[in-house]
């Protein structure tokens, strides 16, 4: 079984930019969370879609926002890039059938931002 | 509002001994989750243990245990007999049973297991 894909690894943008970020979830899973993960402020969530509606969102400027198709597979859009959007980008997904499910992460997406 | 608390950035361990890593947390619920994950430099996070706060019983998996303190609010992670493929960065998380999809996540671990 595949685990969870992030497109693309690693990425470079510039300031003003926007940029999309793509999580294709284990198959089966329906729930997908987005996290950032920064040296200074660690591991941050993001949001988290089920059925594709946004069921929670974390504490970020709309200039983040995300969306989740009817595969389940999602993807994160950061507009007008800042230099401090400079982060590890981590999608995990689960099967979100009783609460104690544990989350899959895939292996992210850096972005640097100049 | 729920916090996580990692207090040792670093820590390192000779291989085949036991190392503990500390974790305390905050929140006003009675039924929660908490877990460690493991990052290596490949940046997958990977689930080592986890544990559900209405169990009084401590989770084990392997060589991971843990000690889990409810009325201290605190939570550690043991490894014993550590291998070298245990260096990696460790996160404590807390998910409330009311929102279990979102984590929050401590500040992190870095453990080094030494040849």
């Amino acid at each position: 079984k595949a685990g969870v894909t992030q497109t693309p690894r690693y990425l470079i943008k510039t300031r003003g930019q926007q940029v999309t970020l793509s999580c294709s979830p284990i198959s089966g899973h329906r729930s997908v969370s987005w996290y950032q993960q920064t040296p200074g402020q660690g591991l941050q969530f993001l949001f988290e879609y089920f059925s594709e509606t946004q069921r929670n969102k974390g504490n970020f400027p709309g200039r983040f926002s995300g969306r989740q198709f009817s595969n389940s597979r999602s993807e994160m859009n950061v507009s007008t890039l800042e230099l401090g959007d400079s982060a590890l980008y981590l999608c995990a997904s689960r099967r979100d059938e009783v609460p104690s499910e544990k989350l899959f992460f895939g292996s992210g997406t850096q972005l640097s931002v100049l | 509002a729920q916090t996580v608390t990692q207090s040792q950035p670093e820590m390192s361990v000779q291989e085949a001994e036991t190392v503990t890593l500390s974790c305390t947390y905050d929140t006003s619920e009675s039924n929660y989750y908490l877990f460690w994950y493991k990052q290596p430099p490949s940046r997958q996070m990977i689930l080592v243990i986890r544990q559900e706060a209405y169990k009084q019983q401590n989770a084990t998996e392997n060589r991971f245990s843990v000690n889990f303190q409810k009325a201290a609010k605190s939570f550690s992670l043991k490894i014993s007999d550590s291998q070298l493929g245990d260096t990696a960065m460790y996160f404590c998380a807390f998910s409330s049973s009311s929102n279990t999809g979102k984590l929050i996540f401590g500040q992190g671990t870095t453990l080094q297991v030494k040849p």
